[in-house]
């Protein structure tokens, strides 16, 4: 049992490289979640899956785009990407919606 | 979802009880305390959480206060280990746009020292 799996863990980009970021969880959960965050700033939600076949927008969600694949993967890309965008990202994912959440490790993004 | 502060760093001496408080004075009747911990580099990890009785788990207690105004989570035998940033939320069960926003703050720092 994995729980969440989030690759790759390192990844450097040129500005303007696109990528996407995998996010996968074996706990059969309903509810998926993308975070980044940034040095003395906490985890600022970026977009989230409530159930399988919605996305809806967090809290910082300009330059960033969702996809959930299934009820397993919910994968977050960057059609674009700026050194602000540098940061760690975390993917989490939860039984229903208001219940706690599973982190992954994160994936460790540096735009130059 | 309401507004915490935590203290940014504590230490405590490996095997005593780690006490770490929060203060959520504008938490609202329906929103709960969830505790999470981040191990440096890790992903956040889900303590316990409650919404006005005291909770004990495998990991941890959680007093909360008779007005829900502040709360503290208890780590009975501190280790190592439990070196961690510490963060506390309050968020709504129910279904609301508010509790789509769960946002972490800067957290407390814990520090076991050997």
């Amino acid at each position: 049992n994995a729980g969440v799996t989030q690759t790759p863990k390192f990844q450097v980009l040129k500005t303007g490289q696109s990528m996407t970021l995998q996010c996968a969880q074996d706990m059969n959960h309903n509810s998926m979640y993308w975070y980044r965050q940034d040095p003395g700033m906490g985890l600022r939600l970026i977009y989230y899956s409530a159930s399988e076949g919605t996305t809806d927008k967090g809290e910082v969600p300009n330059g960033y785009n969702v996809s959930r694949l299934n009820k397993r993967e919910f994968s977050l890309r960057l059609e674009s990407a700026a050194p602000s965008q540098t940061s760690v990202y975390f993917c989490a994912s939860a039984r229903v919606e208001n219940s706690p959440l599973h982190f992954g490790n994160g994936t460790r993004l540096t735009v130059t | 979802d309401a507004k915490t502060t935590q203290p940014p760093s504590m230490d405590c001496a490996e095997g005593r009880a780690a006490n770490l408080p929060c203060n959520h004075s504008t938490i609202s009747g329906n929103e709960y305390v969830y505790w999470y911990r981040q191990i440096h580099s890790q992903g956040p990890q889900y303590i316990i959480h409650g919404l006005k009785n005291n909770e004990t788990n495998e990991m941890a207690s959680l007093i909360i206060t008779e007005d829900r105004k502040s709360s503290t989570l208890i780590l009975p035998h501190a280790t190592l280990r439990d070196t961690a940033v510490y963060y506390c939320i309050v968020r709504a069960q129910t279904f609301s746009g508010s509790a789509r926003q769960l946002t972490f703050g800067s957290g407390t720092q814990l520090t076991v020292l050997p």
